[in-house]
């Protein structure tokens, strides 16, 4: 069974700081795809990236990064200088080769306050 | 740039009642996911359907859940008799395949609400 862990409920920050989101995932599958999607409180759910396991390569797009690491199952999202545009839930996903179903976890609320 | 769209944003239903949710899947995609998110709790997977089949469905897709692809274009989740535990906001999903691109695309959802 599948399962990805966000341990932290919910974050707040002040605008400009920069903030890590955690993510631990367990899969017994040896290729899988990692995901964040990103619900803002419009309540649709973005797309932000997909990971697949054997690409272990740190990930940049503007102010957003991923540090993927197999040996601790994690995959963390940070965002550099928040904006209170930020402020949404983000969750982590997991997805098996045969990419059926995204198994979430059960998110983070972040908060960015000016 | 195709999306997935969903009707109708919000539906309102009594007990008991039979509810039907409308999606439109980006047109070349082939694989067609439905998920579930009660209010203020995590996505979870209800089925996938591809080839006119469910290939995966959860505990939580039971007998009153049935999905259909009825003509070329729409993707509909049928609830027969809900229940007040259904409420929730219900997700479509596609993808173009299952392998090495599959990114799935959600819809905006629908909000569904038992009285």
């Amino acid at each position: 069974a599948q399962k990805v862990t966000q341990a932290q409920t919910e974050i707040s920050v002040v605008e400009k700081e920069d903030v890590t989101l955690d993510c631990v995932y367990e899969t017994r599958d040896t290729t899988y795809y990692l995901f964040w999607y990103k619900q803002p409180p419009s309540g649709e759910l973005v797309f932000l990236i997909r990971r697949n396991s054997f690409d272990e390569q740190n990930e940049i797009s503007g102010r957003y990064s991923w540090n993927f690491q197999k040996s601790t199952s994690s995959f963390n999202f940070t965002i550099t200088a928040s904006q209170v545009v930020d402020s949404a839930v983000y969750f982590c996903a997991l997805t098996n080769n045969a990419g059926n179903m995204l198994t979430f976890g059960g998110g983070t609320r972040l908060m960015v306050k000016p | 740039e195709p999306e997935v769209t969903q009707t109708p944003s919000h539906q309102v239903t009594q007990m008991g009642q039979e509810v039907i949710l409308r999606c439109v899947p980006i047109s070349n995609h082939l694989y067609f996911y439905w998920y579930r998110q009660i209010l203020g709790q995590k996505v979870e997977f209800l089925v996938s359907f591809y080839n006119n089949e469910i290939s995966e469905k959860s505990e939580i897709f039971d007998d009153q859940f049935s999905v259909e692809r009825p003509d070329g274009s729409n993707f509909t989740l049928k609830i027969r008799s809900t229940k007040l535990e259904d409420s929730a906001m219900y997700f479509c999903a596609s993808s173009e395949d299952q392998l090495d691109y599959n990114e799935q695309f959600f819809g905006p959802g629908t909000r569904l609400t038992v009285l």
